[in-house]
């Protein structure tokens, strides 16, 4: 299958600071990228879904001014987390899908953040 | 609304026995996909299948095997003569078909915890 790379894979980071996560689609244009959230021992859920050089939608109850999203190139997407927080703390995964008709979206690895 | 219901949170057993993952789906759309992946504790997302909706055959793949139906909402996955590498969490998914017949986001279950025993 293709391949996204995410990074960092983990990152601990004080209250109050900002962290940048990227995501790449490796060997595929990737148009739209998903980022998904999963809390310790809970299920993934999608936080929003992102289009390349369109704004970010984003599920309700997620807060888009402080998970910024940019999908500024086909290869490329961040999730910055502004002025994180203890509850922050959580598995960020992204999911990069091609163009193209029945194609499949591929994950990365996920960034395990931690906010001390 | 789509839902997927993964009613196992937890399963135990020993090495060498068979364990099916039960995985009930919901949705209104007539073209969907449906996945299952298994998160070891390093916490990367390993995919195991992809089933569409047209097709119902029953996969097996070495000691996995799956069994899709339609008529009960259902796609179960089996393992057969489990090991230890085994032990992980596996989630049941669901996702809608856009126009193009292309994958959208996905809607997981809440996972089954499955622990094997030497």
């Amino acid at each position: 299958g293709a391949v996204v790379s995410q990074h960092p894979s983990r990152v601990i980071c004080k209250s109050g600071t900002s962290v940048k996560i990227e995501c790449r689609s490796l060997d595929f244009q990737a148009t739209t990228m998903f980022w998904y959230r999963q809390f310790p021992k809970q299920s993934l859920m999608l936080m929003a879904t992102s289009n390349e050089g369109s704004k970010a939608t984003y599920e309700q109850g997620v807060e888009k001014d402080k998970f910024l999203i940019n999908h500024a190139s086909l290869t490329l997407s961040t999730l910055t987390v502004t002025s994180a927080h203890p509850e922050d703390s959580s598995f960020y995964i992204c999911s990069a899908r091609a163009t193209g008709g029945f194609t499949e979206a591929f994950f990365g690895q996920g960034t395990r953040l931690t906010v001390v | 609304a789509q839902k997927v219901t993964q009613a196992q949170t937890e399963i135990s057993v020993v090495e060498k026995e068979d364990v099916t993952l039960d995985c009930v789906y919901e949705t209104r759309d007539t073209t969907y996909y449906l996945f299952w992946y298994k998160q070891p504790p390093s916490g990367e997302l390993v995919f195991l299948i992809r089933r569409n909706s047209f097709d119902e055959q029953n996969e097996i793949s070495g000691r996995y095997s799956w069994n899709f139906q339609k008529s009960t909402s259902s796609f179960n996955f089996t393992i057969t003569a489990s090991q230890v590498v085994d032990s992980a969490v596996y989630f049941c998914a669901l996702s809608e078909a856009d126009y193009g017949g292309s994958q959208g986001n996905l809607i997981f279950g809440k996972g089954t915890k499955l622990s094997v025993k030497p």
